[in-house]
């Protein structure tokens, strides 16, 4: 069973880059999954950024493509996170979770860091 | 890019009645790309349901859904204490992958 563990900074300044780790226990993170980030600012729903394979092909939100990097470090079984020019609309709680096998769902979530963008 | 409007916003309901949440999408959605997840404070979402109608591992068969084109539910039979939660449906569109979550609905105590 799959354990996923996000880290990083809780407090990025505005036009900084936001950057997090998700380190994944129990489960290969090379083995045959998507690796994914998701947002949620306070109060409000759930948004998309992005996922990555294990062999580092990607796939973003195109409303965030333009800012985002994700990347896999399989020596370590952990993918991480770098969101570049960020404003206080970017302030949210990140999770990272694993996209499901043979159904685009997310069967496996971290518990979630807040990250807060202010000066 | 897909919309999912969920409704009502809230719902107040008692333990023991049964719960039933709408999911409308803007445009088709195939069901197997229609999934629903449970968030209660301070938590991760967690998967109920995918393909619109299955349940994922180990969630009580009280939960079920339905649906299919634009217009998804899912219900909830013999609400328990712990089902009281905010539930977001979720959507998939292959060219290019993009995934889209309705808004949520918060299924509270009345």
């Amino acid at each position: 069973q799959a354990q996923l563990q996000e880290s990083g900074p809780g407090l990025v300044k505005p036009s900084d880059t936001l950057s997090l780790t998700c380190a994944v226990s129990g489960y290969s993170i090379s083995s045959s999954n998507y690796w994914g980030w998701i947002r949620q600012p306070p109060g409000k729903g759930l948004e998309w950024i992005g996922y990555i394979y294990y062999s580092g092909s990607t796939y973003y939100n195109p409303s965030l493509k333009s800012r985002v990097t994700m990347s896999v470090d399989t020596s370590k079984n952990q993918f991480s996170l770098k969101l570049s020019s960020v404003t206080a609309v970017d302030t949210a709680v990140y999770y990272c979770a694993r996209k499901g096998s043979g159904y685009p769902i997310f069967d496996y979530w971290g518990q979630g860091t807040l990250v807060t963008v202010s000066s | 890019e897909i919309v999912l409007t969920q409704s009502p916003g809230t719902l107040s309901l008692s333990p023991g009645e049964r719960a039933t949440l709408s999911c409308r999408a803007s445009q088709s959605v195939s069901s197997s790309y229609l999934a629903w997840y449970q968030q209660k404070p301070g938590q991760a979402p967690r998967l109920l349901i995918y393909g619109a109608s299955s349940r994922a591992t180990g969630i009580p068969d009280r939960f079920s859904g339905s649906g299919s084109g634009t217009d998804f539910t899912l219900t909830i039979s013999g609400l328990e204490p712990e089902d009281f939660a905010v539930y977001y449906c979720q959507q998939y569109g292959s060219s290019p992958p993009m995934y889209t979550f309705g808004q949520g609905t918060k299924l509270e105590i009345k």
